[in-house]
């Protein structure tokens, strides 16, 4: 069965380094979406992202954070200069356009920013 | 997104069926109900999807009142692999987030 992988399982980073966060969606799947969940908290959603542009932003993803689909497969999260509590999961998902609306989840990145 | 009400916990025995309820009493007529599951930090779990008719799959059942205003996820048979925090989340179809309350923490014991 097709899944959403993510790499890596878990990225450990110094306070105000970049990070990027890779997610290989479902390969015919043309909806993608990273959310994120601090310890303890709930899952929240950060973006979505259709036909090569941010469809969605919640006002989580301010000017530090940013997506892209670098060639047919990939879709990164990449974070600027990361603060504490960029700390979290962060857990991408996609869905096909069109027929059923589910959203498949990946296993999640472990974020931790020291 | 309609608001949706879970109680914060539930115990089950294994091998016996767990009934999960959710409260929409302020669903709309294009809101469909969904229900997903997170096993301790993993991703969120897709298990199943209505609008109005009651559905089974491999997974589960989800029986939906006839007012809308409630459901009820089913597990026929739980086992302890099935202790997680369950997510029922009502949203228009094809609408682009999914909105994670704080769920129902189901416990499965031997």
């Amino acid at each position: 069965e097709p899944e959403v992988t993510q790499t890596p399982s878990h990225q450990v980073t110094q306070m105000g380094q970049e990070v990027i966060l890779r997610c290989v969606p479902i390969s015919n799947h043309l909806y993608f979406y990273w959310y994120r969940q601090i310890l303890g908290q709930k899952v929240e959603f950060l973006v979505s992202f259709y036909n090569n542009e941010i469809s969605e932003k919640s006002e989580i993803f301010d000017d530090q954070f940013s997506v892209e689909r670098p060639d047919g497969s990939n879709f990164t999260l990449k974070i600027r200069s990361t603060k504490l509590e960029d700390s979290a999961m962060y857990f991408c998902a996609s869905r096909l356009a069109g027929g059923t609306d589910t959203q498949y989840f990946g296993p999640g990145t472990r974020l931790t920013v020291l | 997104d309609a608001k949706t009400t879970q109680p914060p916990s539930m115990d089950c025995a294994e091998g016996r069926a767990a009934n999960l309820p959710c409260n929409h009493s302020t669903i709309s007529g294009n809101e469909y109900v969904y229900w997903y599951r997170q096993i301790h930090s993993q991703g969120p779990q897709y298990i199943i999807h209505g609008l109005k008719n009651n559905e089974t799959n491999e997974m589960a059942s989800l029986i939906i009142t006839e007012d809308r205003k409630s459901s009820t996820l089913i597990l026929p048979h739980a086992t302890l692999r099935d202790t997680a925090v369950y997510y029922c989340i009502v949203r228009p179809y094809n609408f682009n987030k999914f909105y994670f309350g704080s769920g129902t923490k189901l416990n499965v014991k031997p």
